[in-house]
């Protein structure tokens, strides 16, 4: 079965690090990008960025970049979104997906979805 | 805010035709690829729908997606009451140096 599982719940205070994690398996990891994706209590979708496991081609949205980091371990099927200083503004669901890519301009088609890491970001 | 806009709300009863509309400009829909996605409550996204008119395989054939100029439209045929969730579209947008953007979701209803 093809599946992406993501890390548990995480509870931080603000300025503190964390690095949630995605893991694949059922296919070839190193064959199909790998998005992350943000949503806010009660809000919609918003994309974050995009990484591409077999060579770590990474692509951020405007609005996070700077903001978060995105990589991969291909060896363990596994990729990672990352804080170095939380704020309470990041307190969401991050879900990853696999995609496939449609071109440079083309857009993804995120096929398969994690179950979702809810972070919460309080003093 | 999101680029691309979909009504907030959209409603039938069983059995109708419900369409959801998603309105963008040239630098996505109109020269991009665009897909959708259904989220069920407390569900993550599943996608309905990709490269504009294609149905992943399993999605049932009375969800149907359509693009004309800068707008995308998807349709909901034999609403059934599973089918209530919000749907998103999305596309990749060339500006500000290019990102992929989901549209503003629209929760559908069934009566």
């Amino acid at each position: 079965e093809v599946q992406l599982v993501q890390s548990g719940a995480e509870v931080k205070k603000p300025g503190e690090s964390l690095k949630i994690s995605c893991k694949g398996s059922g296919y070839r990891f190193t064959s199909y990008w790998i998005g992350w994706v943000r949503q806010m209590p009660g809000k919609g979708l918003e994309w974050m960025g995009i990484i591409y496991p077999g060579d770590s081609h990474t692509r951020y949205s405007p609005s996070f970049q700077g903001q978060v980091t995105i990589s991969a371990g291909k060896s363990i099927s596994t990729a990672y979104l990352q804080w170095s200083s939380l704020k309470a503004s990041d307190t969401a669901i991050y879900y990853c997906a696999r995609a496939s890519s449609y071109g440079l301009s083309g857009g993804y088609a995120f096929d398969i979805w994690g179950q979702g890491t809810m972070v919460t970001v309080s003093s | 805010q999101s680029v691309l806009t979909q009504p907030p709300s959209a409603s039938g009863t069983p059995g109708q035709r419900v369409t959801i509309s998603c309105s963008g400009s040239s630098s996505n829909i109109g020269s991009n690829y665009v897909y959708w996605y259904q989220q069920l409550p407390g569900t993550a996204p599943k996608l309905l729908a990709y490269r504009d008119n294609q149905r992943p395989s399993g999605v049932p054939d009375r969800f149907s997606a359509s693009k004309s100029g800068t707008s995308a439209s998807l349709a909901i045929s034999g609403l059934r009451s599973e089918d209530e969730a919000d749907y998103y579209c999305a596309a990749w947008d060339d500006s500000l140096s290019g990102r992929y953007v989901f549209g503003t979701g629209t929760k559908v209803t069934v009566l």
